[in-house]
């Protein structure tokens, strides 16, 4: 079936890097567009960035710019996220999502 | 930026009854291919957002009958026909339409059982 599946959570201080992986499968995932979106914890839905289908053009957030980085691997069916210097303000469930969104996976930037 | 307001933020119904939500656009939602680009989204407690209507009116696979979309160019509900238990949850609108592709939400509007 359609899935959709999130990895690499953690907690991080801030400052630091993480990577997020989002496994894609029960469609050919190379045809679609895929975002990002997270919401902080008790917070409503907050849309982070978007990678057309052969990742020709990226777009994000202001809250985000210049410090994450999406990108995909249509050979491995996997959506990234890079996120660099985080900060407190990005504690979040991180989701991976086209019409389908995957479960989330959780990111925690504390000292 | 597209501003998207949804009212009210909460709301008590009784089971059986039914239940309304309204999304405003700051801006049409109509796009230059005719489509309009908003959709509806459940998240019930503990699990991610699932979308239940897409294009202002069309339901997704799997979604019950007693939840219906409408609307066009800045204003749409969200209707449930009768409440039943398992609508318990938040309710999200969300525009597709303007580029370059961001989407935006709305607040959220928590149904809950009086």
């Amino acid at each position: 079936q359609v899935q959709l599946v999130e990895s690499g959570g953690g907690v991080v201080q801030p400052g630091g890097s993480l990577r997020l992986s989002c496994a894609a499968s029960g469609f050919t995932f190379s045809s679609y567009g895929m975002h990002w979106v997270r919401q902080a914890p008790g917070k409503g839905l907050e849309w982070v960035a978007f990678i057309r289908y052969d990742g020709s053009n990226k777009y994000y957030a202001d809250s985000v710019k210049g410090r994450f980085t999406i990108s995909r691997d249509n050979s491995k069916n996997t959506l990234y996220l890079q996120m660099n210097s985080l900060r407190a303000e990005d504690t979040a469930v991180y989701y991976c999502a086209k019409d389908l969104w995957g479960q989330g996976t959780l990111v925690t930037v504390s000292s | 930026d597209v501003v998207m307001t949804q009212s009210p933020l909460s709301l008590p119904v009784t089971l059986g009854q039914p239940a309304s939500i309204s999304c405003r656009s700051s801006q049409s939602l109509v796009y230059s291919d005719g489509n309009t680009y908003l959709n509806w989204f459940q998240q019930r407690p503990g699990q991610s957002p699932r979308r239940l209507i897409y294009k202002v009116s069309n339901r997704d696979s799997g979604v019950p009958d007693r939840f219906s979309g409408s609307g066009s160019g800045t204003d749409f509900t969200l209707k449930i026909s009768r409440v039943e238990a398992e609508d318990v949850g938040v309710y999200y609108c969300m525009q597709g339409t303007h580029w370059p592709p961001r989407w935006t939400f709305g607040q959220g509007t928590k149904v809950e059982i009086k």
